[in-house]
């Protein structure tokens, strides 16, 4: 069975950075496209970012352009979420998410991120 | 960027009896190509992730309770739950996966009455 863990996720000032991971077990990781899904808190769902098998496809949500990069290394079977100038309305649960294709079959538990002062 | 509105935002329905939700999109998500509707239901229950339930707007994800069921074409849709179960309490999503940026609509509360 396909597992999805995350970690990263913390507290984090205004302008700050974290990097988000997650560690994906099973030995297909690199037929999967790979997602970052948040919500905020109380909140519904809001897809981020994804990724295609060898890298090489990145797409994102218009609000984290220019600051979130999602990244993958096949041979660690992890997905990564780099996250720059982060904002306050960026705070949120993140998931790790893996479908084939763009479909969201997979999820893992999410990691907590709190933006704020 | 294609907008999913679900409708009713919230929706209480007794034991045993059905219950249904609407999701509509801004733009088709029929794609011609492969003839396949590229819209997805999810449920999330209380401190769980989300859990997708059907594909292609009408596939059942394996596993998935034949009670649940999605139809329609395009850019409306039903996720219908033919007698529902206390389990079935939770929110449900509709998403499409047409085109980036991936879109889910606003979320529909289900509880018992």
């Amino acid at each position: 069975e396909v597992q999805m863990v995350e970690s990263g996720g913390g507290l984090v000032q205004p302008g700050g950075s974290l990097r988000l991971s997650c560690a994906v077990s099973g030995p297909t990781f690199s037929s999967y496209w790979m997602n970052w899904v948040r919500q905020a808190p109380g909140k519904g769902l809001e897809w981020v970012a994804n990724i295609n098998g060898d890298g090489s496809e990145k797409y994102y949500v218009d609000s984290v352009k220019g600051r979130l990069t999602i990244s993958r290394d096949n041979a660690e079977n992890s997905v990564y979420l780099q996250m720059n100038s982060l904002r306050v309305e960026d705070a949120a649960v993140y998931y790790c998410v893996g479908g084939r294709g763009w479909k969201l079959d997979l999820w893992g538990r999410g990691t907590l991120v709190t933006v704020s002062s | 960027d294609i907008v999913m509105t679900q409708s009713p935002d919230s929706l209480a329905v007794s034991l045993g009896e059905r219950a249904t939700i609407n999701c509509k999109s801004s733009q088709s998500v029929l794609k011609n190509s492969d003839n396949n509707n590229y819209l997805a239901w999810y449920q999330q229950k209380p401190g769980q992730p989300p859990k997708m339930l059907i594909f292609w707007a009408s596939t059942r994800q394996s596993g998935v309770p034949d009670r649940f069921s999605g139809s329609g074409s395009g850019t409306d849709f039903t996720l219908t739950i033919s007698s529902l179960q206390a389990e079935d309490v939770a929110v449900y999503y509709c998403q499409q996966y047409y085109s980036a940026p991936i879109t889910f609509g606003q979320g529909t509360r289900l509880e018992i009455k």
